[in-house]
């Protein structure tokens, strides 16, 4: 059981240049869920899923765009990087997303933009 | 939509001092607080959350509805409790979690 997954660990991108953040999980969870990691800004949520087929904003959607075609992979877009991009970028996925669940996180993916 | 503040960045004590990082919420009902907690080199995982009413490695939380503040407190700390510390509420009526922005704690030999 590996639990939550992200590929890249480390990516470094060219400012305009496009990419995608991998985020699996094998906990048959059905909300997962995108987060940036900032010093002094805390986890801020980009984007959420309750389950396949399902997408919402979070609250710093721009720049990037999610997919959710299966439960097990939430992957993450981003069409044209920018420095502001730059940042440690985590998944997590819960059961349901209720307000008991506890949320399982991946090991990040840290994002430079230059 | 539910707010969330853990007003230091920064905690330092000595190792065996008490520690209290606080963490206070803007919400009128009665919400489930989480404290995750980020050790060096490590993903961030659940440390404990109100419901339990759990202690973990020595920590302990108490929801206080009329100060609104849910902060996380260890009588005696550890140098291996140095970390990063985030309280984090579920937004009320959606599925959105909302982080505050952290606390560090760092434990002095």
């Amino acid at each position: 059981n590996a639990g939550v997954t992200q590929t890249p660990k480390f990516q470094v991108l060219k400012t305009g240049q496009s990419m995608t953040l991998q985020c699996a999980q094998d906990m048959n969870h059905e909300y997962m869920s995108w987060y940036r990691q900032d010093p002094g800004m805390g986890l801020r949520l980009i984007h959420y899923s309750v389950g396949a087929g399902i997408t919402d904003q979070g609250e710093v959607p721009n720049g990037y765009n999610v997919s959710r075609s299966t439960t097990e992979d939430f992957p993450l877009r981003l069409l044209s990087a920018a420095p502001s991009q730059t940042s440690v970028y985590f998944c997590a996925s819960s059961v349901a997303g209720g307000p008991i669940d506890t949320q399982y996180f991946g090991p990040g993916t840290r994002l430079t933009v230059l | 939509a539910q707010r969330v503040t853990q007003p230091e960045k920064l905690l330092s004590v000595f190792k065996g001092a008490p520690v209290e990082l606080k963490c206070n919420y803007s919400y009128s009902g009665s919400p489930e607080l989480f404290w995750y907690v980020q050790y060096s080199r490590q993903r961030l995982q659940l440390l404990l959350r109100h419901i339990s009413r759990e202690s973990i490695k020595g920590f302990t939380a108490d929801l206080n509805k009329g100060e609104t503040s849910f902060h996380l407190k260890k009588p005696f700390a550890q140098e291996e409790d140095s970390a990063m510390y985030y309280c984090a509420p579920p937004d009320s009526g959606t599925y959105k979690y909302i982080f505050g922005t952290g606390t560090r704690l760092k434990v002095l030999a």
